[in-house]
C-alpha cells in the first residue's frame, strides 16, 4: 500500500513533442506529490509537486495532472527538448510522513 | 551555490575496508536524509536524522551507521562494505519531517562508491 507504481520504463519522444509520465498509489493518505528530475551524475532536484485538491498544476513547460478518484498522477512535459533527457521520478509523501515513496523512474529521450 | 554538498563524488575502497562519505549543507535544514542509489533504480532511504535523532529504516543494514556531529554536517559509515554496497549514495535535507510544498527535499550530487 506504500508503493508508487511508475510507467513508462523508459521513454522516447521527438523533440517538439509531449512526454507523457504517470503514476499511480493506493494509500490515500498520500497528500503531496512532488515530481523529481535527475540528470546522469546528479542527484534529483525536485521539479514540480501537486496536492491532491487541484487537479493540475502547471510550471512553465510541465504540467501535473491529478486524478483523485483514480490515484492516478502524470507528468507532462510540453514541446519536449533534448535538454530534458533524464530520469524521472514520481514521488508522494502525507503530513507527518518521514520520508518519500518514490516510483521506479523513468528515462527519457528526446530525440532532436 | 551548492547547498547540499557531497565529498567525495568518486570513492574507491576495497571489499571489507571501511569507508565514510560525507554531506553538509549551508540550508540549516533540521532533516538530513541518506540514500543508495543503484543502477536505474529509485532512491532507497537509508535513514535519516531530525536534528539530533537518529532514525534507521527497518531494512537498512547494519554495516550502515550514521553521525551527525552538529546541523551541518552529516557522515555514512560502511563497516565491511560488500560488493553489492558499490552505488551512488545521495544526501539530501528538508527544513523538517512531512514534506510538504513549501519543505521539498534537496539533494546532494552523491557520492559514487565502488568496491575493488
Amino acid at each position: 500500500q506504500q508503493q508508487v507504481k511508475q510507467s513508462p520504463q523508459s521513454l522516447i519522444v521527438q523533440k517538439g513533442g509531449i512526454s507523457i509520465i504517470n503514476c499511480a498509489y493506493e494509500n490515500t493518505a498520500f497528500d503531496y506529490f512532488p515530481w523529481y528530475q535527475q540528470f546522469p551524475g546528479k542527484g534529483p532536484a525536485l521539479l514540480i509537486a501537486i496536492r491532491p485538491d487541484v487537479s493540475e498544476k502547471k510550471e512553465g513547460r510541465f504540467t501535473i495532472s491529478f486524478n483523485k478518484s483514480a490515484k492516478q498522477f502524470s507528468l507532462h512535459i510540453m514541446d519536449s527538448q533534448p535538454g530534458d533527457s533524464a530520469t524521472y521520478f514520481c514521488a508522494a509523501t502525507f503530513q507527518g510522513a518521514q520520508k518519500l515513496v518514490f516510483g521506479q523512474g523513468t528515462r527519457l529521450t528526446i530525440n532532436p | 551555490d551548492a547547498m547540499v554538498i557531497q565529498n567525495p563524488r568518486y570513492q574507491v575502497t576495497q571489499f571489507g575496508k571501511p569507508v565514510t562519505l560525507s554531506c553538509s549543507q549551508t540550508l540549516n535544514h533540521n532533516v538530513m536524509y541518506w540514500y543508495q542509489q543503484k543502477s536505474s533504480q529509485a532512491p532507497k532511504l537509508l535513514f535519516h536524522y531530525y536534528d539530533k535523532d537518529f532514525n534507521n529504516e527497518a531494512d537498512t543494514p547494519d554495516n550502515f551507521q550514521s553521525r551527525r556531529p552538529n546541523t551541518s554536517f552529516c557522515f555514512l559509515d560502511i563497516r565491511s562494505p560488500g560488493l553489492g554496497d558499490a552505488a551512488m549514495y545521495l544526501c539530501a535535507t528538508s527544513r523538517d519531517l512531512g514534506v510538504r510544498s513549501n519543505q521539498p527535499q534537496h539533494f546532494g550530487d552523491g557520492t559514487r562508491l565502488s568496491i575493488l
